[in-house]
């Protein structure tokens, strides 16, 4: 499975844009990239998931570079209930067997 | 409604009194997982099934057992609790592996927070 990097924690004031990058350069032909969002005590509750490209739901957006090496997660005008761990999960395709790893996700804030 | 159902959603024991965490989906899933939380660790694969009698190891299996008998239920089973294992546990379901292309979504239950004392 592809490791992933993400930023620790991040601050946002509401109404702003928020943009959350991980990284994988170990990402195989076939992995596609998900995004989980967890609230405290609760179980992660998924978001988008993208192989290449743009994808675009009604709650995010995912950019995804043509190297795939990278992507980032877009929440627009955030408020408070964004305040969340935000998780990028690679792998899959059935080439990196069925294990699911979640990294250490990113800590949002969202102030008002 | 589509759900993820665990029980119970908290639970206080004592070391070396097995223990069953239930966990039953009503979404005709093949794919279950369990995973356990603690601070500063993230989540934590525990074991998953791809389906009816097919389990294995995820990253942290260690005094723990499951079952897969019927497609809805995946139980977590610990046989011998120690302190360490007190954890926020949580189970999941979903079609295919979470990470895998196609329909991926997954469902998590509540949650059971086990103390072991």
């Amino acid at each position: 499975l592809a490791k992933t990097t993400q930023p620790i924690s991040m601050d946002s004031y509401e109404g702003q844009e928020v943009n959350i990058t991980c990284s994988h350069n170990n990402i195989a032909t076939n992995d596609y990239i998900t995004w989980y969002q967890q609230f405290p005590s609760q179980g992660p509750r998924f978001i988008i998931q993208g192989y290449k490209t743009k994808v675009t739901n009604e709650v995010a957006s995912l950019f995804i570079p043509a190297d795939r090496k990278s992507s980032t997660l877009s929440l627009p005008r955030v408020s408070l209930s964004d305040t969340a761990v935000y998780y990028c999960l690679v792998g899959g395709g059935y080439t990196g067997g069925f294990k699911t790893i979640f990294g250490a996700g990113t800590r949002l804030f969202v102030k008002a | 409604e589509a759900q993820v159902t665990q029980n119970p959603r908290y639970l206080i024991t004592v070391t070396g009194k097995k223990l069953t965490v239930t966990c039953s989906q009503n979404m005709n899933h093949e794919y279950m997982s369990w995973y356990r939380q603690d601070p500063g660790l993230g989540l934590r694969q525990i074991y998953y099934s791809m389906n009816v009698e097919v389990t294995d190891k995820g990253d942290v299996p260690e005094g723990y057992k499951v079952s897969r008998k019927e497609k809805r239920n995946f139980p977590l089973i610990l046989e011998s609790p120690s302190p360490n294992q007190t954890s926020l546990y949580f189970c999941a379901s979903s079609h295919t592996p979470l990470t895998g292309g196609g329909d991926t979504e997954a469902f998590f239950g509540q949650g059971t927070r086990l103390t072991v004392v």
